[in-house]
């Protein structure tokens, strides 16, 4: 069964980096079958997705956040990480890592499962 | 981007009760329209997956449809579990977007 788990600081001082880990255990990350998403939550309201990765693909980020964003993968960690420049306060919000699943019929159907559980981070100095 | 109205906001029912939640895009998505569940402190849950196909484990009271840009989640027969917030999804093209959410409250 595949599980995820998010893991990084949960304060951030404005202007810097936000630097997150997410540990993959259950298979590996390296699969063909698996693309991998960073999804941020800000407080009351509803999620916003950061980012996509697939393994030997480049990643693909959210126009909004595109400057400021890099995803990456540790294949002898089975981790993939997100990392975001420059935070503002707009940047607090839980951030959760998970496997966005594209079936493989070939009807293009993709969704968002399973998630990690989630790491709160505030930016505030 | 596309964006996902959602309505209404908030909502409240009794166990038992049969509810329904909506949701528009602002453009034509065929059927690529994903329904989650999230409850406190939780990651969202997907319960629906291309507009009407039931994900495995959820209770066959979850039912989704719809296709284009109008949408509707059905929940017959209110569980006491299924009092939460419900986000609608498009996966049609990124920036893949969510609904600002329907709270589904205990009357």
């Amino acid at each position: 069964q595949l599980q995820l788990q998010e893991s990084g600081p949960g304060l951030v001082r404005p202007s810097e980096t936000l630097s997150l880990t997410c540990t993959v255990s259950g298979d590996s990350i390296t699969s063909t079958n698996y693309y991998w998403v960073w999804i941020r939550q800000p407080p009351g309201k509803g999620p916003e997705w950061i980012g996509s990765i697939h393994y030997g693909g480049s990643p693909y980020y959210n126009p909004s956040l595109k400057s400021r964003v890099t995803i990456s993968m540790d294949t002898s960690e089975n981790q993939f990480s997100l990392k975001l420049d420059s935070v503002t306060a707009a940047d607090t919000a839980v951030y959760y890592c998970a496997l966005w699943y594209v079936a493989v019929t070939g009807t293009g159907d993709n969704w968002f499962d399973p998630w990690g559980q989630g790491t709160l981070v505030t930016v505030s100095s | 981007d596309i964006q996902m109205t959602q309505s209404p906001s908030s909502l409240s029912a009794s166990v038992g009760d049969r509810v329904t939640i909506t949701c528009r895009a602002s453009q034509s998505i065929s059927s690529y329209l994903n329904w989650y569940q999230q409850k406190p402190g939780k990651a969202p849950k997907v319960l629906i997956y291309a507009a009407s196909s039931l994900q495995s484990g959820v209770p066959s009271r979850f039912s989704g449809s719809g296709s284009g840009t109008d949408f509707t989640l059905t929940i017959s027969g209110l569980q006491p579990g299924d009092f939460a917030t419900y986000y609608c999804q498009q996966s049609d093209s990124p920036p893949y977007t969510f609904g600002q959410g329907t709270r589904l409250e205990i009357k």
